[in-house]
């Protein structure tokens, strides 16, 4: 079992919208503006695309967005293309010593 | 540009050991926490180990406590994973990533599998 909660499979048709959530504690998510998102599409390595919530790194596309309420943060993916279909894991710092946890990830289909 | 190459993994009978490499390139190795993460197929990431800037600090997850053993050479940017007393359960994909307030940079992973 994840430490973070998200929901196991999300889709969309191109051109729309869909989030992902990701539930956590106040130990975790609601307790600091430590959140990212990954993308990994299949055989590849994870990528950054939010950081500390609501940033994106240089070169993500601004389709991508993350937002944060209480104990959950959420990612937003706009205008959905046929290549964002990939596994999304969100992960936050936390106060255990574990440093960080991951949720179990969401697999983005788009239609 | 930043680059992170693991290596070392293979196939590997339970009970054995592996050591994994991670040599970086393109920024400053040695400001940096670095971390272990795991797949195992078909599933979800699962945090392994990382290790701070000066090796001071340290973190296992409890699955690989007491059988795993991170360390790092500033000198020749590079992380290490030490694997001893390897189970079926440890066959994973092994991602070595830089750490900061997020996994900025990850590795293309190095394949473990444990099997007799």
């Amino acid at each position: 079992q994840s430490a973070l909660t998200q929901p196991a499979s999300v889709s969309g048709s191109p051109g729309q919208s869909i989030t992902i959530s990701c539930t956590g504690t106040s130990s975790d998510v609601g307790g600091y503006n430590y959140v990212s998102w990954y993308q990994q599409h299949p055989g590849k390595a994870p990528k950054l695309m939010i950081y500390e919530v609501s940033n994106r790194p240089s070169g993500v596309s601004n389709r991508f967005s993350g937002s944060k309420s209480g104990n959950t943060a959420s990612l937003t993916i706009s205008g959905l293309q046929a290549e964002d279909e990939a596994d999304y894991y969100c992960s936050s710092y936390t106060s255990s010593s574990t440093l960080a946890v991951f949720g179990g990830g969401t697999k983005l289909t788009v239609l | 540009q930043v680059q992170l190459v693991e290596s070392g993994g293979g196939l590997v009978k339970p009970g054995g050991s592996l050591r994994l490499s991670c040599a970086a390139s393109g920024f400053t190795f040695s400001d940096y926490y670095m971390s272990w993460i795991r797949q195992a197929p078909g599933k979800g990431l699962e945090w392994v180990s990382y290790i701070s800037s000066s090796g001071s600090t340290i973190y296992y997850a409890d699955s690989v406590k007491g059988r795993f053993t991170i360390s790092r050479d500033n000198a020749k940017n590079s992380l290490y994973l030490q694997m001893n007393s390897l189970r079926a359960e440890d066959t994973a994909v092994y991602y070595c990533a830089r750490l900061s307030s997020n996994l900025d940079y990850w590795g293309q992973g190095t394949l473990v599998t444990v099997s007799s």
